[in-house]
């Protein structure tokens, strides 16, 4: 059975820090990828990584960045937490389709 | 026009019932379709692949229809269990994207 961790369920930060997402997952997953859910808008692709140490932009990049520096943990991390990247945080993985969720971090920036 | 589109709903069923959704995709050249359930403060999880000539799992019946570019979610006999937010997803963009349709909540009652 696939599984996707998180580091947090739920987190509350101040606008400013630095904040740090874990994502592990155990099957050997080439692909990780990270995604906000905000209501209405639906789930976003922010970064995805087809490999170790490789990285891509998603449709929401900006704000974000990422670390791959083993294959099986994916981190995002936000430089300077705002209030507009309050949202759920989810982490996914696979090798070919479908994509296998962590269980999200619901992240707030106060 | 959003890449992938759905109606929110809430689509209120009586238990029992046969429900059905729609999705429909912009992008003609997308090659992989499927459906996700997401629960209540849960993750998205794998419901059904969409193949070419339509597919059944139990209660559940997928359908692809490329002329049109649309996808389709039907429900049989409803159950109270079925109460979920169901997410269309199309594989748009050729590799491992994959877009995200904003999701259907579906209300099942007694």
């Amino acid at each position: 059975d696939v599984k996707v961790t998180q580091s947090s369920r739920y987190l509350v930060k101040r606008t400013g820090e630095k904040v740090f997402l874990e994502c592990v997952q155990d099957m050997d997953h080439e692909n990780m990828f990270w995604y906000r859910q905000d209501p209405g808008l639906g789930l976003r692709l922010i970064y995805f990584s087809y490999d170790v140490k490789m990285k891509e932009k998603g449709d929401i990049p900006e704000g974000y960045s990422v670390s791959r520096e083993k294959k099986e943990r994916f981190s995002l991390i936000l430089e300077s937490a705002s209030t507009n990247q309050t949202s759920m945080y989810l982490c996914a993985s696979n090798r070919d389709r479908p994509l296998y969720f962590g269980p999200g971090t619901r992240l707030t920036v106060l | 026009r959003k890449e992938v589109e759905q109606d929110p709903g809430p689509f209120n069923v009586p238990e029992g019932a046969t429900v059905a959704f729609n999705c429909t995709y912009s992008n003609s050249a997308s090659q992989s379709f499927f459906w996700y359930r997401q629960d209540c403060r849960k993750e998205p999880k794998l419901l059904m692949s969409v193949y070419s000539s339509g597919n059944e799992d139990g209660r559940f019946t997928a359908q692809l229809n490329r002329a049109s570019q649309y996808i389709s979610l039907l429900i049989r006999d409803s159950k109270l269990s079925d109460s979920a937010t169901y997410l269309c997803v199309v594989n748009s963009g050729g590799g491992n994207k994959l877009t995200f349709g904003t999701g259907t909540q579906l209300k099942v009652e007694l």
